[in-house]
């Protein structure tokens, strides 16, 4: 039962470069997400999908590019890195309304940008 | 727009004592409610939420936590704190009015001493 996978674990780019975190689910949930965690400032919200085709922004979406073209994948696309962007990345889903409510995280991708 | 507070960065409790780490809320329809967990070098974990019913919620390693509405809080709370308790703790809502986004606070670090 994997749950929410993603990749790399592990990621360091050089300003400028860009690159793409994968996400994927095998819960068929409709609700994905993506979030940075930042040491002081917690999890903040990049952008957030309700179901295939339908994306939007959460707290922080600037910089950062999101699609949903199956219910399975939400990969978070980095355009031109910016030092700013080094932080933990946190892909997490969720089936809203249908009595369990809550977020299912995958382990996290540490990105460095230098 | 929703938003979560936790006041305090640090809670430091000594091994068998209560522990309680404060979460305040906004939101413009009713609130759901949830804490995480995050170990050390782990992802993050779901200990409990509040949708409706009850205002005092179990959860997951025996703690709890108590709904407010008036004062807009959800604390969470441990009767007897232990040394593997001692991890990150976020408090999130969600507008349980036809709202998917999750908003998470900045995280309390809880520090168990024995």
């Amino acid at each position: 039962n994997a749950g929410v996978t993603q990749t790399p674990k592990f990621q360091v780019l050089k300003t400028g470069q860009s690159m793409t975190l994968q996400c994927a689910q095998d819960m068929n949930h409709e609700y994905m997400s993506w979030y940075r965690q930042d040491p002081g400032m917690g999890l903040r919200l990049i952008h957030y999908s309700v179901g295939a085709g339908i994306t939007d922004q959460g707290e922080v979406p600037n910089g950062y590019n999101v699609s949903r073209s199956t219910t399975e994948d939400f990969p978070l696309r980095l355009l031109s890195a910016a030092p700013s962007q080094t932080s933990v990345y946190f892909c997490a889903s969720s089936e809203p309304g249908q009595g369990d409510e809550k977020l299912f995280f995958g382990s996290g991708t540490q990105l460095s940008v230098l | 727009a929703q938003s979560v507070a936790q006041p305090e960065d640090q809670v430091n409790v000594a091994e068998g004592n209560p522990l309680t780490v404060k979460c305040t809320y906004s939101v413009s329809g009713n609130p759901y409610l949830f804490w995480y967990v995050q170990y050390p070098n782990r992802g993050l974990q779901f200990l409990l939420k509040y949708i409706t019913g009850d205002n005092l919620v179990k959860g997951s390693y025996g703690f709890e936590a108590e709904f407010n509405k008036s004062q807009t809080s959800f604390h969470l709370k441990k009767p007897s704190a232990l040394v593997s308790d001692s991890a990150l703790y976020f408090c999130a809502v969600r507008d349980g009015n036809g709202g998917f986004k999750t908003i998470f606070g900045a995280g309390t670090r809880l520090f168990v001493k024995a």
